[in-house]
């Protein structure tokens, strides 16, 4: 089936240690994104990407990294930079071409800072 | 500043009740317009959208939505709520800023008294 994977589903961090999340999708979409989704706060674009080998900062971008070498794969980096990093970070992709540009999520990746 | 703002973070109605959440957008070009709904351990998952055509689209379990575009809105409707319809809803906007960035409202939850 057609989807967005994204791994691991919960990941505990020591402080200081960065930490990278995977996000794989098979949807042939040029869009990716990650979010990240507090309570209260809705979901904040962390980073985006419309094509391979390009990414622009959302309005959080700041302790995070990403990379954008392979169409299917868009991780994140979750740096020792990040002040509040213990959050549900969210991966999605979409297809700008088409009408709509519907969003697909990933089912989420618990990270907790301990 | 591109932003979405929905008006109630909490909302709380009995069964048969009609809901209406609000959402507007903050942005002067071309935008696609969503609405995502999150059950309680689901994730995310689309419940209507517009981006041409009539501005009242309907979407899945009798929720529809009205984009007015003087008034930089899409609030959504639905005549009378169920129990099943407890969940988190957000508004999203895809902004054409040359390519696609989706950005979301901060969340309404509402909670269905059966």
């Amino acid at each position: 089936d057609g989807g967005i994977t994204q791994s691991p589903k919960y990941l505990f961090r020591k402080e200081g240690q960065n930490v990278t999340l995977s996000c794989e999708q098979n949807l042939n979409h040029d869009a990716m994104y990650w979010y990240r989704q507090d309570p209260g706060q809705g979901l904040r674009l962390i980073y985006y990407s419309q094509i391979v080998n390009d990414f622009q900062k959302g309005d959080i971008a700041e302790g995070y990294s990403v990379s954008r070498e392979k169409k299917e794969s868009f991780p994140l980096t979750v740096t020792s930079a990040q002040k509040n990093p213990t959050a549900f970070y969210l991966c999605a992709s979409s297809a700008p071409e088409q009408p709509g540009n519907t969003i697909y999520f990933g089912e989420g990746s618990w990270l907790t800072v301990v | 500043a591109q932003s979405v703002s929905q008006h109630n973070h909490h909302v709380i109605l009995s069964e048969a009740a009609s809901l209406e959440l609000g959402c507007n957008y903050s942005y002067g070009g071309t935008v696609n317009l969503f609405w995502y709904v999150q059950y309680p351990g689901q994730h995310l998952q689309l419940l209507l959208k517009y981006f041409s055509g009539d501005p009242l689209v309907k979407g899945i379990k009798g929720f529809e939505a009205e984009f007015i575009k003087s008034k930089f809105s899409f609030n959504l409707r639905k005549p009378s709520v169920q129990w099943s319809d407890t969940a988190e809803y957000f508004c999203a906007a895809s902004l054409n800023t040359g390519g696609f960035k989706t950005i979301f409202g901060a969340g309404t939850r509402l909670f269905v008294k059966a």
